[in-house]
């Protein structure tokens, strides 16, 4: 295991209401990310890290927002939950595998919002 | 816009047989090609990767052929076995550091014995 945990891993929440989800890694790893996964879209960026306080968007931003205060943890916010955003969320952070720069991922969060 | 497009969505292998997945890529910015299989309720695993200097990677029954020219790759599983029976994702990055991936959509074979 790449050291990455998330929690909650399963949240039922309702439209309208913030959501934090949080990211946790033990391999101090300067680069996080937070994907999304829904069936037949795969995998799709939302924001990454870079570093403590460095964040950027990716692909599918809209809606959230991240935080980084500490090189250990990567917070993903949907400051007002939408039934659009019930999906997995995969955190992940880069590390080397056979000399190739990669991702790791987490276990995930199902986040489901009635 | 789709970078990275990968077929078959869905695959039935008899166990021993040959599984292939192909992936086509847009970007000729891409230098890195990892290869990420997935359990149900499981996080992605990176399987195997590889960059575009080599045409071919082979680490024990899983293989990535590279065509730089044809901006495609593909996965060879030999022999699969029900085990393999999972969803593959291929990816593509670039960018020294932050290897940001884009994804293919997945996809989910079975191995039936």
């Amino acid at each position: 295991d790449a050291g990455i945990t998330q929690s909650p891993r399963h949240k039922v929440t309702e439209t309208g209401t913030p959501v934090t989800l949080r990211c946790h890694q033990t391999e101090n790893h300067r680069y996080m990310y937070w994907y999304r996964q829904d069936p037949g879209h795969g995998l799709r960026l939302i924001h990454y890290s870079y570093g403590v306080k460095d964040t950027d968007k990716g692909e599918v931003s809209d809606g959230y927002s991240v935080s980084r205060s500490k090189t250990e943890d990567f917070l993903l916010t949907l400051e007002s939950a939408t039934s659009s955003q019930t999906s997995v969320y995969f955190c992940a952070i880069s590390g080397r595998a056979g000399g190739l720069e990669t991702q790791y991922f987490g276990p995930g969060t199902r986040l489901l919002v009635l | 816009q789709q970078q990275v497009k990968q077929s078959p969505q869905s695959l039935i292998v008899q166990k021993g047989g040959i599984s292939i997945i192909n992936c086509a890529y847009e970007n000729t910015a891409f230098d890195y090609f990892p290869w990420y299989q997935q359990f149900p309720g499981k996080g992605p695993a990176l399987l195997i990767a590889i960059r575009p200097d080599v045409s071919e990677k082979k680490e024990g029954r899983f293989t990535i052929s590279f065509n730089k020219s044809a901006k495609q790759f593909s996965l060879h599983i030999m022999d699969s076995q029900p085990g393999d029976s999972a969803t593959y994702f291929c990816a593509a990055g670039s960018g020294a550091g932050s290897y940001q991936l884009t994804f293919g959509k997945g996809t989910k074979l079975s191995v039936i014995p």
